[in-house]
């Protein structure tokens, strides 16, 4: 399997401007978490997802930010309007199942640069 | 609620000595624990993981840990380090059941081995 895979990488925008983050979960998965990576709040949790259904967004910073998830390989996280403090490394991650006892399996992440 | 804390935010050591990362955690119900490792420029891989049984998880790459509910701890060692095991280590808890896979992460705790 190719892992989870995240696009973009990289991502310079201007403050205002809006900013779509894609994911590809892994195959099978019926989980997928979307967290966020700064110095300053290390790893949150932002939203996740179980059979595409939205379980949990009490971590998405504010009305600026939206997930969605369509199907089963895909999902979204958008922010509009961008602002610099938003600028951080988001992670997209799956799992089988989440009893607790599931590893979760990280993509690579996108760099976001709000400038 | 659930919370977990890294003890040292860096870690220097050398080539081929011992290295014991700390990790303490709080939680009010019976919890799975786990350990992932962070590459520079990717994302979390999980190194091992606590669900029950055996208090000594051995992992990935020689890493180990061991559970220690009176303590609340699982912290991680690795007998001889290398090179290549400098990263960023993060300990997580799970509470499982309701929780539905929410994993709560620890700042995390830069692991650099010098030659």
């Amino acid at each position: 399997d190719a892992g989870v895979i995240q696009s973009p990488r990289h991502e310079v925008t201007e403050m205002g401007q809006e900013v779509t983050l894609r994911c590809k979960p892994i195959s099978g998965h019926d989980y997928l978490f979307w967290y966020r990576q700064t110095m300053m709040r290390g790893l949150e949790l932002l939203i996740y997802f179980n059979n595409n259904v939205p379980i949990d967004d009490s971590g998405m910073p504010e009305d600026r930010f939206s997930a969605k998830m369509p199907n089963a390989s895909f999902s979204t996280l958008k922010i509009q309007p961008s602002e610099p403090r938003d600028s951080a490394v988001y992670f997209c991650a799956s799992s089988s199942g989440a009893g607790g006892q599931e590893t979760q399996y990280f993509g690579p992440g996108t760099r976001l640069l709000v400038l | 609620a659930q919370s977990v804390t890294q003890l040292d935010s860096q870690v220097p050591v050398f080539e081929e000595a011992p290295v014991e990362l700390r990790c303490n955690y709080s939680s009010s119900v019976s919890v799975y624990l786990f350990w992932y490792v962070q590459y520079p420029n990717q994302g979390l891989q999980l190194l091992l993981k606590y669900l029950s049984g055996s208090t000594l998880v051995k992992g990935i790459n020689g890493f180990e840990a061991e559970f220690n509910k009176s303590q609340t701890s699982f912290h991680l060692r690795k007998p001889s380090v290398h090179i290549s095991d400098t990263a960023e280590y993060f300990c997580a808890v799970n509470a499982g059941g309701t929780s539905y896979g929410k994993l709560t992460f620890g700042q995390g705790t830069i692991l650099t081995v010098h030659p």
